[in-house]
């Protein structure tokens, strides 16, 4: 079974902080993912990458970086964290040439900033 | 561009009744379309699947038909029970595209009440 963690369930912090959110995964996915869940807009891409430091943006990228250091560990980076920041965070992975192109999800990071 | 277009809600219903989820879509080129899950608490589970017209993906009494000609992929459940309570989304993406990005609807809470 593909096994996609993140590294804290709930997280607060202030604004202007610099926050780190971190996914890892033990499938040897290539493909991994950021998002963004708030109510009634689902989930709304906020960067990926395909490969050991390629990273793209998604919609969303503003506020935001990434970082792909090796294959199993996508971190996403809040340089200066504001309050309209506040939301869940889900991380999720894709393998390449898998025919059932199914993403896997980590069970999220809800962040609250104050 | 690509978009996904589902029902609001929340749906609630008693525990046995029919359950109908309306999703459409919109995108550039052939997608293939899902149904993802959310149980309260976790991250996204897939739910089923189907990657051509007329396909029906099916998984735990819950179906969808792809249907090319209304761009439509609703989600049905005959019978349903108190466990199914959680949050329902739509999505889909086009093979080919950077990443395999997948869009999402904007999901739609269902409540069964015993």
């Amino acid at each position: 079974d593909v096994k996609v963690t993140q590294s804290s369930r709930y997280l607060v912090k202030r604004t202007g902080e610099k926050v780190f959110l971190e996914c890892v995964q033990d499938m040897d996915h290539e493909n991994m993912f950021w998002y963004r869940q708030d109510p009634g807009l689902g989930l709304r891409l906020i960067y990926f990458s395909y490969d050991v430091k390629m990273k793209e943006k998604g919609d969303i990228p503003e506020g935001y970086s990434v970082s792909r250091e090796k294959k199993e560990r996508f971190s996403l980076i809040l340089e200066s964290a504001s309050t309209n920041q506040t939301s869940m965070y889900l991380c999720a992975t894709l393998g390449y040439g898998r025919p059932e192109n199914t993403q896997y999800f980590g069970p999220g990071t809800r962040l609250t900033v104050l | 561009g690509n978009s996904v277009t589902q029902m609001e809600g929340p749906v609630t219903l008693s525990e046995e009744a029919f359950l109908t989820i309306n999703c459409t879509y919109t995108a550039t080129g052939y997608p293939s379309l899902f149904w993802y899950v959310q149980y309260p608490g976790e991250g996204l589970q897939l739910l089923l699947k189907a990657t051509k017209a007329d396909d029906k993906g099916s998984n735990k009494g819950f179906e969808a038909t792809y249907r090319k000609e209304t761009t439509s992929f609703h989600l049905e459940k005959g019978s349903v029970q108190v466990s199914d309570s959680a949050v329902y989304f739509c999505a889909l993406t086009v093979l080919g595209t950077a990443g395999n990005k997948l869009t999402f609807g904007g999901g739609t809470r269902v409540l069964v009440k015993p």
